[in-house]
């Protein structure tokens, strides 16, 4: 079945500009989250959503970023005004609900984001 | 409590050798250990994972040891490929929860 699908793949904007991120996760997988991963670095954790509501924002490096879910499928990363820092590869995963151990994550190709 | 922490940052292994990524973690109450493999331009992918509650878990050529005392775990690459060669990322969560912790992450590379 279709996997974890990000769009754009790749989005090159200049500094102060706002971005949308969009993430359209399995079919059936109410678990959605975004991850940002910096130029060889580890994966940053960023928002979860279980449905529409994020319980935990705190990852959100500022209040220049927000994340919305609809309808419990497609996601939306915002980045206002962006900033060079900002320029990372932004990744999405969902997963089924936690309601067991062991639900592993699966990811989107993510969006590579450069900030000139 | 939160951290994962991986070693080595990055690691060059001969075709047919064996590669060694380990990783620990300080919160007992994670219950679930995945290691995810991350080739160029893609994203991570699951690899293998283990609960705590077994020490050991093999698929192929790939295995997991773990040490729930020492609260350490490891991914054992039997003769390594160079088609191995890719980033892999220890983690660690608990059942209940939300968030996944990643190590750093290794780049392995195989030499044909």
């Amino acid at each position: 079945g279709a996997g974890v699908s990000q769009s754009p793949s790749n989005k090159v904007t200049e500094k102060g500009k706002d971005v949308e991120l969009r993430c359209d996760p399995i079919s059936g997988h109410t678990a959605l989250y975004w991850y940002r991963q910096s130029l060889g670095q580890g994966l940053e954790f960023l928002i979860y959503f279980q449905g529409n509501s994020a319980p935990d924002k705190s990852g959100l490096p500022s209040d220049r970023f927000s994340a919305e879910r609809t309808g419990g499928s497609v996601s939306t990363l915002t980045i206002q005004r962006t900033q060079q820092e900002d320029s990372a590869v932004y990744l999405c995963a969902s997963s089924p609900p936690w309601d067991r151990v062991g639900t592993p994550l699966h990811f989107g190709n993510g969006t590579r984001l450069t900030v000139t | 409590q939160q951290q994962v922490k991986q070693s080595p940052q990055s690691l060059i292994v001969q075709k047919g050798g064996i590669s060694i990524i380990n990783c620990a973690y300080e919160n007992t109450a994670f219950d679930y250990f995945p290691w995810y493999q991350q080739f160029p331009g893609k994203g991570p992918a699951l690899l293998i994972a283990i609960r705590p509650d077994v020490s050991e878990k093999k698929e192929g050529r790939f295995t997991i040891s773990f040490n729930k005392s020492a609260k350490q775990f490891s991914l054992h690459i039997m003769d390594s490929q160079p088609g191995d060669s890719a980033t892999y990322f220890c983690a660690a969560s608990k059942s209940g929860g939300f968030k996944t912790i990643f190590g750093a992450g290794t780049r392995l590379f195989v030499k044909a």
